[in-house]
């Protein structure tokens, strides 16, 4: 089955402790990106990378670090998480950016005490 | 600056009911439009992307239409279902040329279905 799996689903964490939130899609897709929903502000673009090792800043990348080793693989990183990353966060995938609709993961709901 | 605005927030409906929800947008220069649902809880599933010479879509009870000269686009859902209560988000891709896209995200409409 085609699907973008996230881990972990919730976190509860405190302000500063680095902690790392893992997508991986079965796809073979070389499109990939990380979105953050809050209400009030619909979903927006974190980091995106186009392929294995390229990867580029979305709008609200500050305070966000990503990597691209493996095609499957594109794990978000907090290095210093704060509070106002609290939010619920999904990875996506598609074959590129502009016609394929992209798959989401099922979302990470982080709260950062 | 690219904006797409949705219409309305939220919506409660019949079961059965047909409904429509509006997406306009200011994005240029257009190359696709896209609607998702989400349900609550899960992550946004696609519905429907139309390019430029496409006004209209269907995938099963949704149609999505498109006016690509007045820069609307509308989800149409007939017949509606309890199933069918979800957020409803339009996307707006813009490409600017040297495979660089920009995607701008709609805020969504609340759509709930009631007995």
């Amino acid at each position: 089955e085609a699907q973008v799996t996230q881990n972990p689903r919730y976190l509860i964490t405190v302000t500063g402790k680095k902690l790392t939130v893992t997508c991986s899609q079965n796809m073979n897709h070389e499109y990939m990106s990380w979105y953050r929903q809050d209400p009030g502000l619909g979903l927006r673009q974190i980091y995106y990378s186009m392929n294995v090792e390229v990867t580029d800043k979305g709008d609200v990348p500050e305070g966000y670090k990503v990597s691209r080793k493996e095609k499957r693989n594109f794990p978000l990183i907090l290095e210093s998480p704060s509070p106002n990353q609290t939010s619920l966060y999904f990875c996506a995938s598609s074959w590129d950016r502009n016609n394929q609709p992209q798959h989401f993961g099922d979302g990470t709901r982080l709260s950062i005490l | 600056k690219n904006q797409v605005e949705q219409s309305p927030q939220s919506l409660i409906i019949l079961e059965g009911k047909n409904c429509t929800l509006q997406c306009n947008y200011t994005v240029s220069p257009f190359s696709n439009l896209r609607w998702y649902k989400q349900d609550t809880g899960r992550g946004p599933v696609s519905l429907t992307i139309m390019t430029f010479s496409e006004n209209t879509k269907s995938n099963g009870r949704y149609t999505a239409t498109l006016d690509a000269d007045t820069k609307q686009s509308s989800l149409h859902i007939t017949a509606s279902q309890l199933s069918d209560s979800a957020s409803y988000i339009c996307v707006v891709i813009a490409y600017s040329g040297a495979g660089s896209y920009q995607l701008t995200f709609g805020k969504g409409t609340k759509l709930s279905v009631i007995p």
